[in-house]
């Protein structure tokens, strides 16, 4: 069955600062892996998602993250953080019958 | 509207009341689904949809009435809840052959009393 993990419910970096977010998956077929961001008191946004074509990938506001099979890793990055980037991350993994499958999110704090 | 829009964003309701929570999407999409969000738990799958046929019901208690006339409209029906039931409710929907990602609505805070 699919699973994700991800390591740290909450990570502060000080603006201008690398952004990292870590996501382990479990996964029985290829996965389908995706970010999501949620600003307070809003939806989940997507930020970008893996499906089997580049292994790294770009998505919005900056983010990427890079598919790293023999890690079974799907890490966020980001190189210089914002105020604004101060938000709850979520990695998710599709499993064969079209759901999603979610960690239980980053919380993530920016310091001026 | 673009997206998948929900309403109302705000509710509060007594134990004993009745109400429903709409969300519509604006993206031809051909699943849908309903989301439990609460406060140090993990985001918790409710119900399923595809192509309006009811394909997930993750042991939800009966209080909790899902309805889904079309493929672009998904209502909760709620009745006789519990002060656990508070949450953000988000709806989603998808395309299944494309990927599987899910857009979210903005959802709806629901409170309890």
């Amino acid at each position: 069955a699919q699973s994700v993990t991800q390591l740290g419910s909450h990570v502060s970096v000080s603006e201008g600062a690398l952004v990292l977010l870590r996501c382990n998956y479990s996964s029985s077929v290829p996965p389908y892996l995706f970010w999501y961001v949620q600003y307070p008191n809003q939806g989940l946004q997507l930020l970008l998602k893996y499906t089997s074509a580049a292994t790294l990938v770009k998505g919005i506001n900056g983010f990427e993250a890079e598919f790293k099979k023999s890690e079974t890793s799907f890490h966020l990055t980001k190189p210089s953080a914002h105020m604004s980037d101060a938000a709850e991350y979520f990695c998710a993994v599709s499993d064969v019958t079209d759901k999603l499958i979610f960690g239980t999110g980053t919380r993530l704090q920016v310091f001026p | 509207e673009t997206g998948v829009t929900q309403t109302p964003r705000h509710l509060v309701m007594g134990m004993t009341n009745k109400k429903s929570l709409k969300c519509e999407q604006h993206l031809g999409h051909n699943a849908m689904y309903w989301y439990k969000q609460s406060a140090k738990k993990p985001l918790e799958l409710m119900f399923v949809y595809n192509f309006k046929e009811q394909t997930e019901n993750n042991s939800v208690p009966s209080r909790f009435s899902p309805e889904c006339p079309n493929s672009s409209h998904l209502f909760l029906h709620l009745h006789t809840l519990q002060p656990e039931d508070s949450a953000l409710y988000l709806c989603a929907s998808s395309q299944a052959d494309t990927g599987y990602e899910q857009y979210f609505g903005p959802g709806t805070r629901l409170t309890v009393t």
